[in-house]
């Protein structure tokens, strides 16, 4: 069946880059566009970038100057690199799967903690 | 961008009441609007697409509708497990935005 999963250090340093995995099996990463979604805690969902199916990407106006978003299809994975992190960069990150009919799979979310 | 505007915020309510959550884009989206449920875990799942269709495995009691830049999710009856937040979310026009979110919670 499909599933995402997040992964990455629960704790980054201020200043320092974010980096984030995830991981998709059930589905090809050729065929589907995969979504990074961030949660600050207490408010609500941000859309930061996309993946697409042909390895075409597109950002937020508001991280691109610091967001980067990869893939390596032979594993199945899409990474997230954020640099110059910020406290107000702390939340959950999601995962998520694109289709005609809206996000139609996420994954359970990787906590980060931006703190010295 | 479009913004998504949802309301209420905060939404007390009992078991068995019916409720609506509104959300209102900043401009026409066609229906291209979708709705989302939070989990206190943090799991979000998929509720409905284009406005009022449900993803599959969601129960009857939701329910989606509008037009233009007015749109609504209703729960015809509360269940126990339906205390959560709602996200509408539109894709009518790139980048995709989310509304703030409703939280439903019990009275």
């Amino acid at each position: 069946q499909v599933q995402l999963k997040e992964s990455g250090p629960g704790l980054v340093q201020p200043s320092q880059t974010l980096s984030l995995t995830c991981t998709v099996s059930g589905f090809s990463l050729t065929s589907y566009n995969v979504h990074w979604v961030r949660q600050p805690p207490g408010k609500g969902l941000e859309w930061m970038g996309r993946m697409r199916y042909n390895g075409d990407t597109s950002y937020n106006s508001a991280l691109k100057s610091r967001l980067s978003i990869s893939r390596d299809t032979s594993k199945n994975q899409v990474f997230l690199k954020m640099n110059s992190l910020q406290t107000d960069d702390t939340g959950t990150y999601y995962c998520t799967r694109d289709e005609d009919w809206g996000f139609d799979y996420w994954g359970q979310g990787v906590m980060v903690t931006v703190s010295s | 961008d479009i913004q998504m505007t949802q309301s209420p915020s905060s939404l007390p309510a009992s078991l068995g009441e019916r409720v609506t959550i509104s959300c209102r884009a900043s401009q026409g989206i066609s229906n291209n609007l979708n709705w989302y449920q939070q989990k206190p875990d943090g799991t979000i799942k998929p509720l409905i697409y284009y406005t009022s269709n449900l993803q599959s495995g969601v129960p009857s009691r939701f329910s989606g509708s509008g037009s233009g830049t007015d749109y609504s999710l209703t729960i015809s009856s509360l269940e126990p497990e339906d205390f959560a937040m709602y996200y509408c979310q539109q894709d009518a026009s790139f980048p995709p935005t989310f509304g703030g979110g409703t939280k439903l919670e019990l009275k």
